[in-house]
Parts: structure tokens; sequence; C-alpha cells
């Protein structure tokens, strides 16, 4: 069983276009984290949100932490191919000695010209 | 600042064979993770290092998979005998710690070693 739940699994959008993804679990998050992954690289850092409601703006990639701190959603405004890649979210749980981070599925991106 | 260094990139070998992987974490950073990222799904944590000590090797798989950071700075994680199903990404990444009750910092990941068991 997956912790963390991403929807949509695939999403494939022409340029310009504005979509939303979602990341949702049952656990209680102390802080979540959104990556992006392309072809052949490693996950890099896009934001960490560590307060239930809290958004932040990144250009634009707009991030959500749900009040209850149990899901996420990222937003991307007029998507661009350059935005194309593996999305992934991340959560660190609240209990817990280790605090590892623990990754969703994905939702791969496609973003066509 | 140096990212993670891994190596190889790729690796092709048959089943029941052995492999080895490297990695060298950011200068100073104290935590090291290696996960495994099967095609298709996100990153699974292996195992996690503070200093040379092993935090967490819960879901390693122990008959097969061992992993070291005997001097707290690079590790490596091999695989003995490998079957086909170890056929993924192995990923590296380090943080300068654990982190208290709210950790705002991010992994930095490697670029990865792609491995295909055939």
């Amino acid at each position: 069983t997956q912790l963390l739940e991403q929807s949509p699994q695939f999403l494939s959008i022409q340029e310009g276009e504005n979509l939303t993804v979602y990341c949702n679990s049952s656990s209680v998050f102390s802080s979540l984290q959104w990556y992006r992954q392309e072809p052949g690289e490693g996950p890099v850092l896009l934001v960490t949100v560590v307060t239930g409601g809290e958004v932040k703006k990144l250009k634009r990639l707009t991030f959500q932490f749900g009040d209850a701190r149990k899901d996420s959603s990222l937003h991307i405004t007029a998507a661009q191919p350059g935005d194309t890649g593996l999305y992934l979210c991340a959560g660190r749980i609240s209990s817990g000695s280790a605090r590892q981070l623990t990754f969703g599925s994905g939702t791969q991106l496609t973003v066509l010209p | 600042e140096a990212g993670v260094a891994q190596s190889p990139r790729y690796k092709i070998i048959e089943k029941r064979q052995s492999v080895a992987f490297w990695c060298n974490p950011i200068s100073g950073h104290a935590t090291l993770y290696w996960y495994q990222q099967i095609l298709g799904q996100g990153p699974k944590l292996l195992i996690q290092f503070q200093n040379n000590g092993v935090v967490d090797d819960s879901q390693l798989p122990k008959d097969r998979f061992s992993a070291e950071r005997l001097k707290g700075v690079d590790s490596t994680l091999k695989i003995q005998p490998a079957k086909l199903e170890d056929s993924a990404v192995y990923l590296c990444a380090s943080s300068p710690t654990t982190g208290g009750a709210v950790f705002s910092g991010g992994y930095t990941f490697g670029s990865g070693t792609r491995l295909t068991v055939v």
C-alpha cells in the first residue's frame, strides 16, 4: 500500500494549458516536499511546505499544503515544454525517530509544444 | 558545491551475478540514503546512514543486499546474487542532518545507476 497517492499518474497537455496534480495520504506529515525528476537524473527539490494551509509560489508553480497536513497539490499555470518531467511528492511523517522522506508514485507530465 | 556523485551510470548483468554501486555524497553531509526506483514508481528507501552508522535498513532485502559507509563519507551498495526484479535505478541522496521535528531542507540526489538484470 502506497503511503502517498499521487494523481493523475500520467498527464499530457498542450503548451499554455493549466494543470493540477494531487498528493493524498491518510497520514499526517510534519513537512511535505515536491520534486521534479527528468529522465536519467535524480529528483530535484522544488519546494517544502510545513504549515497546514500553506501556499507557496515558484514562478508559474503554486504549491498548497492541506489544512490537516495530509494532502498537497501542485498547480502549474501556462505549462511549457520545459515543465515536462516526473513530479514526486515526498512526506516526512510526524512521528517516528528516523524521519525519512517517503515518496509518492509520481505524476508523469508531458507538455506538448 | 559539487553534487552527489554516483558510479557507474549504467550496469547490465545476468541474474545470479553480483554488482556494486558507489556513492560520494556532498561534502559535510552527515546523512546518506540509498533509494531504489523501479520504472514508473517513486523512489523507495533501502537504507539510511548517519555518519558511518545505520539508522534504518528495515526495507533492505538483507539476504541479497548489503551496504556500508565505513568512514562516514562515501558508500557502496552491493547486490549478490541479483534477481530480475532488481532491475531499477539506484539513487543515492545526502542531507546535512536527519532533521528535527520540522525538517525544511531537501535531499540532494545523484543521477543514479540504472541496473538491468537479464
